[in-house]
């Protein structure tokens, strides 16, 4: 089975744009979650999909956003970028998001903002 | 809401001597138990959980983990690692009533192994 992918690995941006970044789950799962990983906060949860609906939201501002597709692929946008939002921008899948599932983590997107 | 405390941040350790890596959680309800393994350049990668049953949990690559109720720790262990081990280490909790999962997880612990 192959892993979970996140496009793009690499990506760097400049204050006031706005980036998406994607992540394609493991065959045959359907719930994905993002986390922000900073030096300062650690791993931070983001948002979870599932059957494309946002069942949890952590606390972040409204900048932060995401979507499901039907085939579980998954993107988040961050808009009007800031310093603040370079990070590793790490999704995780699992079959069906219960809460004693292995998450499957992807290898990440490591933003940088200028 | 839930919280997880590494109390250190990096734990230095020479090769085939065991280790610990602790931590603690703070919770109103019951949770489940997580350590992941992150290696440079790399997602996350589960090592173990507690779910219920036995309080010694065992994973991958030799490592192990108790769970410790009155403590509300869920430390982990290896008796001998290897060099291979040197990595970011993440403690994480998630609460049994929800019915999604949602990781809370702890700053990380840096180990070291050196020759």
């Amino acid at each position: 089975k192959a892993g979970v992918t996140q496009t793009p690995r690499y990506l760097i941006k400049t204050r006031g744009q706005q980036v998406t970044l994607s992540c394609s789950p493991i065959s045959g799962h359907r719930s994905v979650s993002w986390y922000q990983q900073t030096p300062g906060q650690g791993l931070q949860f983001l948002f979870e999909y599932f059957s494309e609906t946002q069942r949890n939201k952590g606390n972040f501002p409204g900048r932060f956003s995401g979507r499901q597709f039907s085939n579980s692929r998954s993107e988040m946008n961050v808009s009007t970028l800031e310093l603040g939002d370079s990070a590793l921008y790490l999704c995780a899948t699992t079959s069906a998001g219960g809460n004693t599932d292995t998450q499957y983590f992807g290898p990440g997107t490591r933003l940088t903002v200028l | 809401a839930q919280s997880v405390t590494q109390l250190d941040s990096q734990v230095p350790v020479f090769e085939e001597a065991p280790v610990e890596l602790r931590c603690n959680y703070s919770s109103s309800v019951s949770v489940y138990l997580f350590w992941y393994v992150q290696y440079p350049n790399q997602g996350l990668q589960l090592l173990l959980k507690y779910l219920s049953g036995s309080t010694l949990v065992k994973g991958i690559n030799g490592f192990e983990a108790e769970f410790n109720k009155s403590q509300t720790s869920f430390h982990l262990r290896k008796p001998s690692v290897h060099i291979s081990d040197t990595a970011e280490y993440f403690c994480a909790v998630s609460e049994r009533i929800a019915g999604y999962s949602t990781l809370t997880f702890g700053k990380g612990t840096m180990l070291l192994v050196s020759p």
